[in-house]
């Protein structure tokens, strides 16, 4: 079973530009997670998707951040205009449905200069 | 309230030891606790987890203690080996609010 995708791995920017990850979930799991990992930290949820639809975005700051997962597949998370906070590692998970296990992908590093 | 604290931040063990994180919550509404495994580049990876109806759930050399009453649970690793040797994170979440809270994370080296 292929596992959780995510593109790029790395990813230099400097602030003020706009920078977007990508994720392919594991075939056939309904929900997808988008985590923020600041280094030393634990993941931090930013938004959840059940299918196309947002189930818990309440800590995505949504002046600069967007998530969108169309056709309830694959997602993509934007960040416009970037921030120097905003370094971290950004992780992509899927679970079968809500309450089941999360499967991570690899991250996206993103540094902000 | 949606907080979970995990301690140590830092761990070393030597080879064959017992290794043990311990994790505290405050939200009693918290009824999934997973921990997690990850090394260095890669996503954590689920280890074990539990519910809390039972008090000890052990899969291997890896067991959780769960005690509902002091909100708190600990991992246990037996005989640990170099091999164990990444950063832990306790989690926990709620039907409803299945969102993971995940603990600031435990790096464990085991020495030979």
């Amino acid at each position: 079973e292929a596992g959780v995708a995510q593109s790029p791995r790395y990813k230099i920017i400097e602030k003020r530009q706009s920078v977007a990850f990508w994720c392919n979930p594991i075939s056939g799991h309904a929900t997808l997670y988008w985590y923020q990992q600041i280094l030393g930290q634990g993941p931090k949820l930013l938004i959840q998707f059940q299918n196309n639809g947002v189930v818990d975005d309440s800590q995505l700051p949504k002046d600069r951040f967007s998530a969108e997962r169309l056709k309830g597949v694959d997602s993509t998370l934007k960040i416009q205009p970037a921030k120097l906070e905003d370094s971290a590692v950004y992780l992509c998970a899927s679970s079968l449905q809500r309450n089941t296990e999360a499967f991570f992908g690899q991250g996206t590093r993103l540094t902000v200069v | 309230q949606q907080q979970v604290k995990q301690s140590p931040q830092s761990l070393i063990v030597q080879k064959g030891g017992i290794s043990i994180i311990n994790c505290a919550y405050e939200n009693t509404a918290f009824d999934y606790f997973p921990w997690y495994q990850q090394f260095p580049g890669k996503g954590p990876a689920l280890l074990i987890a539990i519910r809390p109806d039972v008090s000890e759930k052990k899969e291997g050399r890896f067991t959780i203690s769960f005690n509902k009453s002091a909100k708190q649970f600990s991992l246990h690793i037996m005989d640990s080996q170099p091999g164990d040797s990444a950063t832990y994170f306790c989690a926990a979440s709620s039907v409803g609010n299945e969102k993971l809270t995940f603990g600031t994370g435990t790096r464990l080296t085991i020495i030979p």
